[in-house]
């Protein structure tokens, strides 16, 4: 099986602009989650989306808005950056039912706002 | 109080010694338990998940499960300097599908 893919690896944007991320879990997970981490944060869950629904919903601001699609593809989006977005943004995907609450992440997205 | 706690270290271990991990929960309602490991750089990947009270062992991995104390911890035997690393613990509180995680515990091995 494949696993969770990410596009694209390294971003580098201005403040003010926006910018859209993409996930692709594994085959056959319905459950995508979002985390941003940086240095001294660890990971901060941002939402969790399973069936194309938002089922869970971390303490972000509205900038930071995602969706799913039909295939479980997963977008999650940024909008008037500000230079504290600079992360690593890791999705991780999970058959997303029972207890079994496993999570496989992908390779991340390093994003830097200038 | 947070809800997952881990020692930050550093820890430093000898090679070939057992390293013990760590990791203490809030919520007694919690039903799954996870160990990820995240070299420098890279993403977090699964190496054990416990649900039951007692040892599970993979490897040169054992996780340690206690529900009445609200522990869970990792022990790595014969450790090697691969697995310089820091180590994530995952709680999944109450089946809600939103793991709560610790901050991680920097391990190195001493060759």
């Amino acid at each position: 099986k494949a696993g969770v893919t990410q596009t694209p690896r390294y971003l580098i944007k201005t403040r003010g602009q926006q910018v859209t991320l993409s996930c692709s879990p594994i085959s056959g997970h319905r459950s995508v989650s979002w985390y941003q981490q940086t240095p001294g944060q660890g990971l901060q869950f941002l939402f969790e989306y399973f069936s194309e629904t938002q089922r869970n919903k971390g303490n972000f601001p509205g900038r930071f808005s995602g969706r799913q699609f039909s295939n479980s593809r997963s977008e999650m989006n940024v909008s008037t950056l500000e230079l504290g977005d600079s992360a690593l943004y890791l999705c991780a995907s999970s058959d997303g039912t029972g207890i079994s609450y496993e999570q496989y992440f992908g390779p991340g997205t390093r994003l830097t706002v200038t | 109080q947070k809800e997952v706690e881990q020692n930050s270290g550093p820890l430093s271990v000898p090679e070939g010694a057992i390293a013990s991990l760590n990791c203490t929960y809030s919520d007694r309602v919690s039903q799954s338990f996870f160990w990820y490991r995240q070299y420098s750089g890279k993403s977090p990947e699964l190496i054990m998940s416990i649900y039951s009270n007692g040892d599970k062992e993979d490897g040169r991995f054992t996780a340690q499960l206690n529900k009445a104390s609200q522990y869970v911890s990792l022990l790595i035997r014969d450790s090697q300097p691969s697995d310089s690393a820091t180590y994530l613990c995952a709680v999944n509180p109450r089946s809600n599908y939103q793991l709560i995680w610790g901050a991680g515990t920097k391990l190195i091995i001493k060759p």
